[in-house]
């Protein structure tokens, strides 16, 4: 069963535009964990978020974990091309040791 | 910072041969993962890794794959015997606890010719 979703699937913005990424959880999470990902390459840890309501942001990208811990936002401000990559949403549960991985986002921007 | 490290980073192998993946995990850490990702698909989980035995895997693990800790800092990936839909990308992850920041290695490419 597919215990993260993510949406949209891709995305294409231009330059300087905001977009949002959507991670939805079929079961409330212990954590929930963003990461990006180069084309082919690694995956780069962005941000974690644990309590319900919690916010972080670093650059120009905040990360938002709804009340219920079922529901994540990733956000980013004013998209350069840097931004391109796959974004990936990770969560852990309250029981199982078993780590999940949305779909990803692959985004790109337009110069 | 301690990072994750896997070897090597691009391996061709005939079908049917045996390949080994290596990883050392942080040094700190007990929980150990490996996960694949088939180009342009979604990274899948494979196994978890505590107390020297599998805690938990997925379908995908079947009894083709094996992992080993052989020493106090090696945490290895072994197909028996290679498919050519093996061909992934296959990352390593550690942890400190059960629940928490899984940190990756940069991950080892794998094509089966």
């Amino acid at each position: 069963s597919q215990e993260l979703e993510q949406s949209p699937q891709s995305l294409i913005v231009q330059e300087g535009k905001n977009l949002t990424i959507n991670c939805t959880s079929s079961k409330t999470l212990y954590g929930l964990y963003w990461y990006k990902q180069k084309y082919g390459e690694g995956l780069i840890f962005l941000m974690m978020l644990q309590k319900g309501g919690e916010e972080k942001s670093h650059e120009k990208i905040t990360a938002k974990l709804d009340e219920k811990k079922q529901q994540s936002s990733l956000h980013i401000t004013a998209s350069q091309p840097s931004h391109a990559g796959i974004y990936l949403c990770g969560a852990d549960f309250l029981t199982g040791n078993q780590f999940y991985f949305g779909t990803g986002t692959s985004l790109t921007v337009i110069p | 910072e301690p990072e994750v490290t896997q070897t090597p980073s691009h391996q061709v192998t005939q079908m049917g041969q045996e390949v080994i993946l290596r990883c050392v995990p942080i040094s700190n850490h007990l929980y150990f993962y490996w996960y694949r990702q088939i180009l342009g698909q979604k990274v899948e989980f494979l196994v978890s890794f505590y107390n020297n035995e599998i805690s938990e895997k997925s379908e995908i693990f079947d009894d083709q794959f094996s992992v080993e800790r052989p020493d106090g800092s090696n945490f290895t990936l072994k197909i028996r015997s290679t498919k050519l839909e093996d061909s992934a990308m296959y990352f390593c992850a550690s942890s400190e606890r059960n629940t928490g920041e899984l940190f990756f290695g940069e991950g080892s490419r794998l094509t089966v010719l």
